[in-house]
């Protein structure tokens, strides 16, 4: 199946400062990524969609100033949580779709911890 | 907008067989997808139903009454692996996943 891989898996930063999450589709190309942000033990909350070579597209009560998303290519999409607090501490996955309406493939997750 | 409702836990033993339910509202629904996650891992896909009816895929089957609104994932043969998070997710048009709260599995020797 179709590969999607987030770098990196695991970052800890102090609270204001930046952090940027990639998320690449390594053998296939996706005009559209999905963000998520997930708590533990509960679900995962669609953030964002990514859409290459435009804005992106904001779920009701994410703050686009705050995770600010870039798909420049084909392959890549990035999220920058901007000025983190201990608050944004959280798993962050992304994904992309396959050719079929079903398919949705994972990114391995990134777990961020703000200090 | 869209929810889907799932239980929060269910417990089961080895070689059991146990359905988790999920209700939903959604508008431009398209089909119901079940999703597996282990504690610290991504979610694997496990099934998908865009029609009613009975989606078989080895040990796990998938069930859709979309005049219900409802759906359920069947686990037969648990194994231990199977503890883990199950959930559903509805499909919109642009290939977007709206998940339910998800349902912990624990399966017992």
């Amino acid at each position: 199946g179709a590969v999607v891989s987030q770098h990196p898996s695991r970052v800890i930063c102090k609270s204001g400062t930046s952090v940027k999450i990639e998320c690449r589709s390594l053998d296939f190309q996706a005009t559209t990524m999905f963000w998520y942000r997930q708590f533990p033990k509960k679900s995962l909350m669609l953030m964002a969609t990514s859409n290459e070579g435009s804005k992106a597209t904001y779920e009701q009560g994410v703050e686009k100033d705050k995770f600010l998303i870039n798909h420049a290519s084909l392959t890549l999409s990035t999220l920058t949580v901007t000025s983190a607090h201990p608050e944004d501490s959280s798993f962050y996955i992304c994904s992309a779709p396959g050719p079929r309406l079903n398919e949705q493939f994972f990114g391995p997750g990134t777990r961020l911890t703000v200090l | 907008g869209q929810s889907l409702e799932q239980p929060s836990e269910v417990t089961a033993v080895e070689g059991a067989i146990v359905q988790i339910n999920c209700t939903y509202q959604t508008s431009g629904f398209y089909g119901l997808s079940w999703y597996q996650q282990h504690d610290g891992g991504a979610p694997t896909f496990l099934s998908y139903n865009a029609l009613d009816g009975l989606e078989e895929t080895g040990r796990f089957s998938s069930f859709l009454s979309r005049s219900d609104s409802y759906g359920y994932l069947l686990l037969q043969e648990l194994q231990m692996k199977d503890s883990a998070s199950y959930f559903c997710a509805g499909i919109g048009n642009t290939g977007k996943l709206i998940f339910g709260q998800g349902t912990t599995l624990q399966v017992k020797p």
